[in-house]
């Protein structure tokens, strides 16, 4: 079956421009997170969904920072008036929970590569 | 402060021997501690999840001991493979709301031939 799928795999952007970043979960799962990953660096955690709402978006580094999902299925990151400290890997996961069990795993995407110029 | 620590950064180590990560936390509460393998260019994947009751769990040459006393995991690996090089990271639950997940920076693993 189909993993989770983002896109682009690479972007470049010059400094001030706006980029989306999208992420297809894996059908039927409910929990979708956004990381962000610095060269060298360990996950930084951004935003959370259950279904459609973020319950928590306090990973969020700044307000050019949004993302929204919708239908329970893809969600798009958007960092707008890009910065050369946003480039990193943007990765993106996705995981079914039921019934209030949470020993689900994460599946991950292959991640986006942000380069700003 | 919800905290997960692993040791160490990195690791240079020869094909054929054995290896342990550790990993340790001040979560609380606990909920489970799962290990993930990341390697170069890709997303993490899952190897193995350790719940409160649990002490050593294995998955082929990959077996994972959780002590929930000290609050410390380890991560050992046997008979290294050149494509175990990757990084690996431990994730720390929060029990309550919707469970938190709390990442260690990962301790970087090469295995030369």
């Amino acid at each position: 079956g189909a993993g989770v799928s983002q896109s682009p795999s690479n972007k470049v952007t010059e400094k001030g421009k706006d980029v989306e970043l999208r992420c297809d979960p894996i059908s039927g799962h409910t929990a979708l997170y956004w990381y962000r990953q610095r060269l060298g660096q360990g996950l930084e955690f951004l935003i959370y969904f259950q279904g459609n709402s973020a319950p928590d978006k306090s990973g969020l580094p700044s307000d050019r920072f949004s993302a929204e999902r919708t239908g329970e299925s893809v969600s798009t990151l958007t960092i707008q008036r890009t910065q050369q400290e946003d480039s990193a890997v943007y990765l993106c996961a996705s995981r079914f929970i039921r019934a209030s069990s949470y020993n689900s795993p994460l599946h991950f995407g292959n991640g986006t590569r942000l380069t700003v110029t | 402060k919800n905290q997960v620590e692993q040791s160490p950064q990195s690791l240079i180590i020869l094909e054929g021997k054995n290896c342990t990560l550790q990993c340790n936390y001040t979560v609380s509460p606990f909920s489970n501690l799962r290990w993930y393998k990341q390697d170069t260019g890709r997303g993490p994947v899952s190897l193995t999840i350790m719940t409160f009751s649990e002490n050593t769990k294995s998955n082929g040459r990959y077996t994972a001991t959780l002590d929930a006393d000290t609050k410390q995991s380890s991560l050992h690996i046997t008979a290294s493979q050149l494509s175990d090089s990757a990084s690996y990271i431990c994730v720390v639950s929060v029990s309550g709301g919707y469970n938190k997940l709390i990442f260690g920076a990962g301790t970087r693993l090469a295995v030369h031939p």
